[in-house]
């Protein structure tokens, strides 16, 4: 079953703005992931944070994750056009799992 | 070198047909899986292979059977195509799968008319 609920559905913003994503979860983890989809491609893993780590940089990306709220969330900071992607979470319940995504737009 | 390939990249058929998809990962990982994604994107697993062997069969109707002849391959063959089996069909692999991080296929849109 779904693991992974990301939030909100959709989200539109300026180039240069910050773009945060969150995602909820239902059982305890060992890990979270966070994806990339591009429009018509698959999913390009991003970042992985452990359920012993609380916040995690890669780049423009920061990931936090508090297991007590069983909630992430991603910041793209600085965010631009090549960023337009949906955005997924997903939890190693098992194999990993996923949401439906964040839908992101950045508008040049 | 795609990491992960899978074939064909549109499959349009009439209900009631027999399809399949491949797919192919140069990876040297040990697990492989399918993923089947809605029209809503909601990305859900159906099958999972680790070695050549079915470790998850989700709620998959049995028209839907997957098969591994090596480890680098999984395909996926679907009898008697249904209206509602529309959907891009995604092919992945990891190293040990668990909680390892997952490399995905470009997708197969498959078309049921």
């Amino acid at each position: 079953s779904q693991q992974g609920e990301e939030d909100p559905q959709a989200l539109s913003i300026q180039e240069g703005e910050n773009a945060t994503m969150n995602c909820s979860y239902k059982t305890s983890i060992n890990n979270l992931q966070w994806y990339r989809q591009n429009s018509g491609r698959g999913l390009v893993h991003l970042i992985l944070i452990r359920s012993n780590e609380r916040e995690k940089h890669s780049g423009r990306l920061r990931v936090t994750l508090d297991t007590s709220k069983k909630s992430s969330s991603l910041l793209i900071t600085a965010s631009r056009a090549a960023d337009t992607a949906s955005y997924f979470c997903a939890t190693d319940w098992g194999d990993m799992r996923f949401g439906a995504g964040t839908r992101l737009t950045v508008k040049p | 070198d795609t990491a992960v390939s899978q074939t064909p990249k549109y499959l349009v058929t009439q209900m009631g047909n027999d399809k399949s998809i491949k797919c192919e990962q140069n990876l040297g990982h040990d697990t492989m899986y399918w993923y089947k994604q809605d029209s809503k994107k909601f990305l859900k697993i159906m099958f999972s292979y680790n070695n050549k062997e079915l470790i998850i069969n989700e709620t998959v109707p049995n028209r839907f059977s997957p098969k591994s002849p090596d480890k680098a391959h999984l395909n996926l063959h679907i009898n008697s195509l249904e209206l509602g089996d529309s959907a891009v069909y995604f092919c992945a692999s990891s190293l040990q799968g668990g909680e390892e991080k997952l490399f995905f296929g470009s997708g197969t849109q498959l078309s049921v008319l």
